[in-house]
């Protein structure tokens, strides 16, 4: 089993649409949880990053840790064109005197105009 | 603001040639310094990563090994390119200032290496 499983889509959806990208994970020493978007042919940038169980919103963007069931999601509302690109869930744990970070494999989106 | 540059940004290069792939970070000191592998369905693979100068940590096995001559510089290099190290290769940092605050991995723009 991998330590963070996320659906590779692709998910397609209309302009203007909510968008819920999810992510479940097995280790539960996880501390820390990130949202990345890559563009084609670019490096991930990060979007949200967040410590605890709960939401947090950052204009369009709200992300959500559920640490009892394993489980973080990213919304995005009045979804756009330029939202289209590959969103990857990244948790971290103090390992060995660094932060680990593992990545979900990437969800494509695609928001129709 | 700290930027991170990346270089070159695409390259194709023969088996058995010889690879050199260099990163820098501007606007901070002493950050800590990663050189992931993204492979299509797979995610990123850590491959490298430096706390300091001179100091390196190896991941996984590989082919490539990684210097860092200075604080802001990080090289990615092979000797003898195989086929199986194509791929999109990403350079990354986050301060590790100590204290509290988290400090999130922040990326370059990538090198998309072809070995023919």
């Amino acid at each position: 089993q991998k330590e963070v499983e996320q659906d590779p889509g692709p998910l397609s959806v209309p302009e203007g649409a909510i968008v819920s990208l999810n992510c479940t994970y097995s280790n539960s020493a996880f501390q820390y949880f990130m949202w990345y978007r890559q563009y084609s042919r670019k490096g991930p940038e990060l979007l949200m990053y967040t410590y605890s169980s709960g939401n947090k919103e950052d204009g369009r963007f709200t992300a959500q840790v559920d640490k009892s069931s394993k489980y973080i999601s990213l919304f995005i509302r009045d979804s756009q064109p330029s939202d289209s690109a590959t969103y990857l869930c990244a948790m971290s744990v103090q390992s060995g005197g660094y932060q680990k970070v593992t990545f979900g494999t990437g969800t494509k989106l695609q928001v129709i105009p | 603001s700290q930027t991170i540059h990346q270089w070159p940004a695409t390259l194709v290069q023969p088996v058995g040639s010889p690879l050199s792939l260099e990163c820098t970070v501007e606007g901070t000191s002493n950050p800590n310094l990663y050189w992931y592998r993204q492979a299509a369905g797979r995610g990123l693979q850590l491959l490298f990563y430096s706390v300091g100068i001179g100091q390196i940590s190896s991941e996984v096995p590989q082919n490539l090994s990684a210097s860092r001559p200075q604080d802001r510089q990080f090289i990615l290099s092979s000797k003898k390119l195989l086929l199986s190290d194509s791929g999109f290769y990403l350079c990354a940092w986050r301060d590790e200032t100590g204290g509290s605050q988290y400090s999130p991995l922040h990326f370059g723009n990538g090198t998309r290496l072809t070995v023919t």
